[in-house]
């Protein structure tokens, strides 16, 4: 079975500042990758996804995500956060053998000085 | 466009008490997924449906039950409520099992069972 581990619970970063939320998982092949954001009291947005390709891939507001298969790691950046970025990010693995059931990390929650 | 839509938003049970959170769906999507997030666990999944008619049961499936009767419903009842199912509970749905696309959240349902 798939496993996500976010090791981060909590980060704080200053407006303007970039930001690198960690991602690692465990399966067995290549496995889907998804970045989702969640709001206060709002239900989860997608940022980005992986699925083959490109191991770099782009999302909404300003994110990326980079896939590294050697280290089994999809890491969450931005290169200047904005007060707006303030949220909890989950990452998120769909594994192709099991109709893509999506686990989820624990989550990353991000607070941004001023 | 409504998306996904869950009520109520906000439940306070007994132990003992039952109920159903219920998530409707107005974009024909045939999966459709039930999970809760508890802090620092993420979302785990509960319930899951393919299309009418199917369900199936996630990590975490004790306490709760489903059934999928048209495309658009897919309620999750609580027979007998625990204090250990105090939680925030998300209804996503996608296109189709097999589909790579992103899930759609409902914006929560929080239960409370004292």
């Amino acid at each position: 079975a798939q496993s996500v581990t976010q090791p981060d619970i909590h980060i704080t970063v200053s407006e303007g500042a970039s930001l690198e939320l960690r991602c690692n998982y465990s399966y067995g092949a290549t496995p889907y990758l998804f970045w989702y954001v969640q709001s206060p009291g709002q239900g989860l947005q997608l940022l980005l996804k992986y699925f083959s390709g490109d191991t770099l891939v782009q999302g909404i507001k300003g994110f990326e995500a980079e896939f590294k298969r050697s280290q089994s790691s999809f890491n969450l950046r931005k290169p200047s956060v904005h007060w707006s970025d303030a949220a909890e990010y989950f990452c998120a693995v769909g594994a192709p053998a099991a109709g893509n059931k999506l686990t989820f990390g624990g989550g990353t929650r991000v607070l941004v000085k001023p | 466009n409504a998306g996904v839509t869950q009520t109520p938003k906000f439940q306070v049970l007994k132990t003992g008490q039952s109920m159903t959170l219920q998530c409707a769906q107005d974009m024909n999507h045939e999966y459709m997924s039930w999970y809760r997030q508890d802090p620092g666990m993420g979302l785990r999944l509960i319930h899951y449906s393919v299309g009418a008619g199917i369900t199936d049961q996630g990590e975490v499936p004790n306490g709760y039950n489903v059934s999928r009767s048209t495309t658009e419903d897919f309620p999750l009842r609580l027979l007998s409520a625990a204090p250990s199912q105090t939680s925030v509970y998300f209804c996503a749905s996608k296109p189709g099992q097999l589909n790579t696309g992103e899930l759609f959240f409902g914006e929560g349902s929080r239960l409370t069972v004292l």
